[in-house]
Order: structure tokens, then C-alpha cells, then sequence
């Protein structure tokens, strides 16, 4: 069955720090990828998604992720963070060959908090 | 254009009653779904719908029964409430049928307590 992992549960960052967060899939297939972003409150928003082309793929608000197909990952960076990026981060993937790809499975979710 | 619409925003049920979740969306999709998020656990799918008429079952489809009333409303029902039953409930929708990306949608979210 295709999984996604998210290697880091909580992660707390000063404001101007790089940022990375892991995220592997297990799907030797066509997959379409998500990061997803949840802050404090509210509902999940896109925050950029990898469908064909460019394995770099930019996001809103700074963010970007890279598709390493060897790796089976797509790991989101983002140069600077700022107090506003506290909030869950989720990756997603669509196995889009798969016998049901109409769902997407999702990862357990990072917490960021950025301090100020 | 409101996207996605959840009602209620929030509520609280005692052991063993019964409520519907309400969910529509306004963008012509054709898939729907219901998630739970509780911490540490991540999303976790309980039912979705892939078009009008046809729903199937997720991760954690116990305790709980969908609708598919028409293109635009998904519905779930919570027949007989239990304290586990107590999450944020959201749905979502997406349009897999244009060949897009599968991205998903997500509604506002329904805080659900059950005493």
C-alpha cells in the first residue's frame, strides 16, 4: 500500500532560519504531490503541488519543494521563515496510476513554530 | 464563489445522539470526501465520494454513514455519537475528470465534542 512519511513531527525555528522539511512516499508510479499548510484555526490551504515538468516547484509565500523521483521524495524548503509560518505542514500524494487514485494519502503532518 | 461550506462550525453531543454534518461546494466538482483530523494522527479519510451517486469507504468508516445528495452536497451522519467520535471534521472536494492535478479542497472545518 502507498504510504507518506514526514520525518519531522515538531519543528521550532527562529525567525530568518532556513527551513526544511522531509517528506517520502513509497509508489514506484506516476505521482502527483502536495504540500498542504494548516494554520492555527483554520482549514487546509494549498501550498504548491508537483504535477509534471520542472521537478522544482514554487509555492505561495516563499516556499518551494523539490521532486527527487530517485529519492522518492519532495522535500519543501523555504530560505527565511517568518513568525507567520507557524502552522502544520502536510504532504500528500496521488498515486495516479494506482487502482483507486482518487484519494490522496496523506502524511501525518509537521508542526512548525516559528519564534519571533 | 464560496469554494467549500461546512456546517455547523461547532458542536457538542452527548453519548449516543444523533447529528448531520453538512457540506457543499460551489466549484462543479465531482469528488467529495470526509475527514477526521485528531492530533498526532494526521487526516484521516472516512468516506468520499468519487462522482454523484457512488460513495465508498475510507480508513475509519465506522460510526458513520455519507450521503451524496447531488453534485454539490456531501453529507455525514454520526447515527449514535461516541466520545471517539470527538474531532474536527473536514470536507474537501477535487475534480479528477479534467485531467487536473487531483488537488483537493478543503471546507472550513467542523469541531464536533461528544460528552
Amino acid at each position: 500500500a502507498q504510504s507518506v512519511s514526514q520525518h519531522n513531527h515538531h519543528v521550532i525555528l527562529s525567525e530568518a532560519a532556513s527551513l526544511e522539511l522531509g517528506c517520502n512516499y513509497s509508489y514506484g508510479g506516476t505521482v502527483n504531490l502536495f504540500w498542504y499548510v494548516q494554520y492555527p484555526g483554520q482549514h487546509l490551504q494549498l501550498l504548491l503541488k508537483y504535477f509534471s515538468g520542472d521537478p522544482l516547484v514554487k509555492g505561495i509565500k516563499g516556499f518551494e519543494a523539490e521532486f527527487i523521483k530517485s529519492k522518492f521524495s519532495f522535500n519543501l524548503r523555504k530560505p527565511s521563515v517568518q513568525w507567520s509560518d507557524t502552522a502544520e505542514y502536510f504532504c500528500a500524494v496521488n498515486a495516479r496510476n494506482a487502482g483507486n487514485n482518487r484519494k490522496l494519502i496523506w502524511g501525518l503532518g509537521t508542526s512548525l513554530a516559528v519564534n519571533p | 464563489n464560496a469554494g467549500v461550506t461546512q456546517t455547523p462550525k461547532f458542536q457538542v453531543l452527548k453519548t449516543g445522539q444523533s447529528m448531520t454534518l453538512q457540506c457543499a461546494q460551489d466549484m462543479n466538482h465531482n469528488s467529495m470526501y470526509w475527514y477526521r483530523q485528531d492530533p498526532g494522527m494526521g487526516l484521516r479519510l472516512i468516506y468520499y465520494s468519487a462522482s454523484e451517486g457512488t460513495t465508498d469507504k475510507g480508513e475509519v468508516p465506522n460510526g458513520y454513514n455519507v450521503s451524496r445528495l447531488n453534485k454539490r452536497e456531501f453529507s455525514l451522519r454520526l447515527e449514535s455519537a461516541a466520545p471517539s467520535q470527538t474531532s474536527v471534521y473536514f470536507c474537501a472536494s477535487s475534480d479528477l475528470d479534467r485531467g487536473t492535478s487531483y488537488e483537493q479542497y478543503f471546507g472550513p472545518g467542523t469541531r464536533l465534542t461528544v460528552t
